[in-house]
């Protein structure tokens, strides 16, 4: 089946600090790529949609600014928490569609950030 | 608003039958998906239904009725390893979709 990896898969930073998340698919091409949030005991957010060699598009309530996603290739997406803080912490997932199928979401691992 | 219900907590029996179910108000509907999340992972994909009626795949079966807004995920012999959350989400459009806040599902020896 299709793998999605995310890296890192934990980190800790200082308050003010960035932090880069990286999302591949490792096995096929993703046109799309998704970046959610989720707090303990809680559902999936989504946060913003990537598509592969344009901007990405933000859901209401979410800083673009802040977070700031690069889609540079077809397995490639990162994102950019800016200027920590202790309320960014959280669960970072991101998933990518295959564009064979179109419909299913493969997701990564997830990225823990904690930010002290 | 768009919204979509599921049970927060279901308990069952090793080898039991358990039904989780699902509603949901979207403006759009493109399909509704199953997914199940162990504490600390990311989902992994169960079911796919966008058309009325019950998908079967092994132990784990879905069904949808489109008119009613109402989803369950159907999970026969239950085995201690299917303790975990199950998302129901809708996908309201292209490139856009919605998730429950989750069952967490116990099983119990």
């Amino acid at each position: 089946g299709a793998v999605v990896s995310q890296h890192p898969s934990r980190v800790i930073c200082k308050s003010g600090t960035s932090v880069k998340i990286e999302c591949r698919s490792l096995d096929f091409q993703a046109t799309t790529m998704f970046w959610y949030r989720q707090f303990p005991k809680q559902s999936l957010m989504l946060m913003a949609t990537s598509n592969e060699g344009s901007k990405a598009t933000y859901e209401q309530g979410v800083e673009k600014d802040k977070f700031l996603i690069n889609h540079a290739s077809l397995t490639l997406s990162t994102l950019t928490v800016t200027s920590a803080h202790p309320e960014d912490s959280s669960f970072y997932i991101c998933s990518a569609l295959d564009r064979e199928t179109s419909y299913e979401q493969y997701f990564g691992p997830g990225t823990r950030l904690t930010v002290t | 608003g768009q919204n979509i219900d599921q049970p927060t907590e279901m308990t069952a029996t090793e080898g039991a039958i358990v039904q989780i179910n699902c509603t949901y108000q979207t403006s759009g509907f493109n399909g509704l998906f199953w997914y199940q999340q162990h504490a600390g992972e990311a989902p992994t994909f169960l079911s796919y239904n966008v058309l009325d009626g019950l998908e079967e795949k092994g132990r784990f079966s879905s069904f949808l009725s489109r008119s009613k807004g109402y989803s369950y995920l159907l999970l026969k012999e239950l085995q201690m390893k299917d303790s975990a959350s199950y998302l129901c989400a809708v996908s309201t459009g292209t490139y856009k979709y919605i998730f429950g806040t989750g069952t967490r599902l116990k099983v119990l020896a």
